[in-house]
């Protein structure tokens, strides 16, 4: 079975333009969640979607959006990129959307901001 | 709110020695509780999780955790430590009904040959 997979891998963007990562999860899974990754902040949460809808979300601007297809592949969209923003973006996916579900994770999409 | 902490950034532990990580969370509510590593320039595996079972959970790659209630911790252990567990590792806490997983900051462990 394939797992997560994330496109693209690497991205370079400059202050101010936006930004859509993809997120394939492992078939048959519904939930998909994003997470930051940054040397001073950690990881944190961004947002779960199920079945095409939102779950949950975290602390995060509304520059961080997100949206889930039918087919539970989701994107992830940054607008008026921050150098701030620069970090490694984990999508992970799990068959429910409850809290001990095993969350799968991709191998992540490093975006830098210049 | 829930919340982790990792004690101690980095470890450090001879090939063969015992491995030690802590992690200490809090949750107002009964706490699911796992283990991830990550490896250089890749995603996060999952070692191990809690799920209100057994108490003593056993993982991959050797590795077991042990939840005590009573003194809020799921600490993370290994007999006998080898050079391909160097690694970066992250405990986490979600609860019921919400998929979000709340890290701790992660400690590095690093195998002394």
């Amino acid at each position: 079975k394939a797992g997560v997979t994330q496109t693209p891998r690497y991205l370079i963007k400059t202050r101010g333009q936006q930004v859509t990562l993809s997120c394939s999860p492992i078939s048959g899974h519904r939930s998909v969640s994003w997470y930051q990754q940054t040397p001073g902040q950690g990881l944190q949460f961004l947002f779960e979607y199920f079945s095409e809808t939102q779950r949950n979300k975290g602390n995060f601007p509304g520059r961080f959006s997100g949206r889930q297809f039918s087919n539970s592949r989701s994107e992830m969209n940054v607008s008026t990129l921050e150098l701030g923003d620069s970090a490694l973006y984990l999508c992970a996916s799990s068959f429910g959307s409850v809290g001990y579900n095993e969350q799968f994770f991709g191998p992540g999409t490093r975006l830098t901001v210049l | 709110a829930q919340s982790v902490t990792q004690l101690g950034s980095h470890v450090s532990v001879s090939e063969g020695a015992l491995v030690l990580l802590r992690c200490n969370y809090s949750s107002s509510v009964p706490p699911y509780l796992f283990w991830y590593v990550q490896y250089p320039n890749q995603g996060l595996q999952l070692l191990l999780k809690y799920t209100s079972a057994a108490t003593l959970v056993k993982g991959i790659n050797g590795f077991e955790a042990e939840f005590k209630k009573s003194e809020t911790s799921f600490h993370l252990t290994k007999p006998s430590a080898h050079m391909s567990d160097a690694a970066e590792y992250f405990c986490a806490v979600s609860i019921q009904g919400a998929q979000k997983l709340v890290f701790g900051q992660g400690t590095r462990l690093t195998i002394n040959p």
